[in-house]
């Protein structure tokens, strides 16, 4: 059963474009919310996160926007650069102290100059 | 400051043969953990380690697989008799020690390691 969802494949935005990377998730026992980065043959890379307590956290060009009662996150770039074309993973930590993180499958990112 | 780091970044192994995946975690942090992830697929946790303990390991297979993180060296990750099954990216992550779980304990990920199995 997939707990954390990203239901678009792909997305592609011009540059200076809002950028919005939508994740749905089922288990109502995750207390964060991540978004990773990843660029070809490279490890993820921390973006941002949010606690469920929260529903909303910013950091520089990016939002992250927690709606609690409709288990959905969304990231919003904005303006989107060529420089954010990658692949973007929501992931999700369980509550309880494993610190064990759950990804969705991902979106891919494509920022035309 | 390095950052966490695998070896080998690629390894071909034949069908019954052992893989050994290796991780070095940032330097000061004492958490480790392995993912797996498949073509087209997100990243799946396997095991959750710090230093001679497992922790969390309800994503590792019950069978063939093994992993390590001894007092001194690296993180290992054993896969014994490999099938074709097992052929994707092992990424490492790290994170310091977290004495609040009030806060998120950022996991740094190393390249991973592309396992082959032919």
């Amino acid at each position: 059963d997939q707990q954390v969802k990203q239901n678009s494949p792909s997305l592609s935005v011009q540059e200076g474009r809002i950028s919005i990377l939508n994740c749905d998730y089922t288990n109502s026992m995750f207390d964060y919310f991540l978004w990773y980065k990843k660029y070809p043959a490279e490890g993820p890379t921390f973006l941002i996160s949010i606690s469920s307590i929260k529903d909303k956290n910013e950091d520089g060009r990016f939002t992250v926007f927690l709606n609690k009662s409709a288990k959905h996150l969304s990231l919003h770039i904005v303006p989107s650069q060529p420089g954010d074309s990658a692949v973007y993973f929501c992931a999700a930590r369980v509550q309880g102290g494993s610190e064990k993180l759950v990804f969705g499958k991902g979106t891919k990112l494509t920022v035309n100059p | 400051n390095a950052g966490v780091m695998q070896n080998p970044r690629h390894l071909v192994r034949r069908r019954g043969q052992e893989a050994r995946l290796r991780c070095s975690p940032m330097k000061g942090h004492s958490h480790v953990y392995w993912y797996r992830q498949l073509p087209e697929e997100g990243l799946k946790f396997m095991v959750y380690l710090q230093k001679e303990n497992i922790i969390d390991e309800s994503g590792m297979p019950k069978e063939r697989f093994s992993a390590e993180f001894p007092k001194e060296g690296p993180s290992i990750l054993r896969i014994q008799q490999v099938v074709r099954g097992d052929s994707a990216a092992y990424f490492c992550a790290s994170s310091p020690w977290n004495t609040a779980q009030s806060s998120y304990n950022e996991q740094f990920f190393g390249p991973g390691t592309r396992l082959t199995v032919l």
